[in-house]
């Protein structure tokens, strides 16, 4: 069992629906979460970090952490085409030693926002 | 300020060959991680490095390395190609300020092609 899971998709919405994308892990030592999106043939790009149970929001983004379920999601509001991409969930550990440097990341969901 | 870059961005090489990848953090990170991305593994952490010193280490084998220079620069090799390491090697950098909260930026990758 992989440590952390992400349904792969793909997920298909039209435009301006609200999107949900759902990562479970099973290390309750992971205490960072990042979402990173990632364009066809780019690097991937952070969204957003959170540290703490709860939400964050940025702008059409907000990002839940449930430390006691080991779940986090990432909702995008008013989806557009150029959402369209592969996101990614992400964890890393409590500072030093095999947490240097290192992020756990779930498989990445493929989206599409279609006009 | 410019973000990571990595060099080449494309490289094509045959079985049993040897390859080294470069990568250029943002100015003012010390730390340098890089991940392999495949299609079936998803992203994957191969190893991180500080002041020129590896701190951590995924499950590669030998053949997989990497070094860093005092500049922050950081290459890695592969030796003794298989089929199997075709993939986007990705580079990130962070600026490691020791709390474990730093974010890590990516670079585009280098696709590497072995045939």
């Amino acid at each position: 069992q992989k440590e952390v899971e992400q349904d792969p998709g793909p997920l298909s919405v039209p435009e301006g629906a609200i999107v949900s994308l759902n990562c479970t892990y099973s290390n309750s030592a992971f205490q960072y979460f990042m979402w990173y999106r990632q364009y066809s043939r780019k690097g991937p790009e952070l969204l957003m970090y959170t540290y703490s149970s709860g939400n964050k929001e940025d702008g059409r983004f907000t990002a839940q952490v449930d430390k006691s379920s080991k779940y986090i999601s990432l909702f995008i509001r008013d989806s557009q085409p150029s959402d369209s991409a592969t996101y990614l969930c992400a964890m890393k550990l409590g500072a030093g030693g095999t947490s240097y440097g290192k992020l756990t990341f779930g498989q990445g969901t493929i989206l599409t926002v279609h006009p | 300020k410019a973000g990571v870059t990595q060099t080449p961005r494309y490289l094509i090489k045959t079985r049993g060959q040897q390859v080294t990848l470069s990568c250029s953090p943002i100015s003012g990170h010390r730390s340098v991680s890089w991940y392999q991305q495949t299609p079936g593994q998803g992203l994957q952490f191969l190893f991180e490095y500080f002041s020129e010193t590896q701190r951590n280490k995924g499950n590669f084998p030998g053949r997989f390395s990497g070094r860093q220079f005092s500049n922050s620069r950081s290459e890695m090799n592969v030796s003794t190609l298989e089929l199997g390491d075709s993939a986007l090697y990705l580079c990130a950098s962070s600026l490691e300020r020791g709390a474990g909260t730093d974010t890590q930026y990516f670079g585009p990758g280098t696709r590497l092609t072995v045939l």
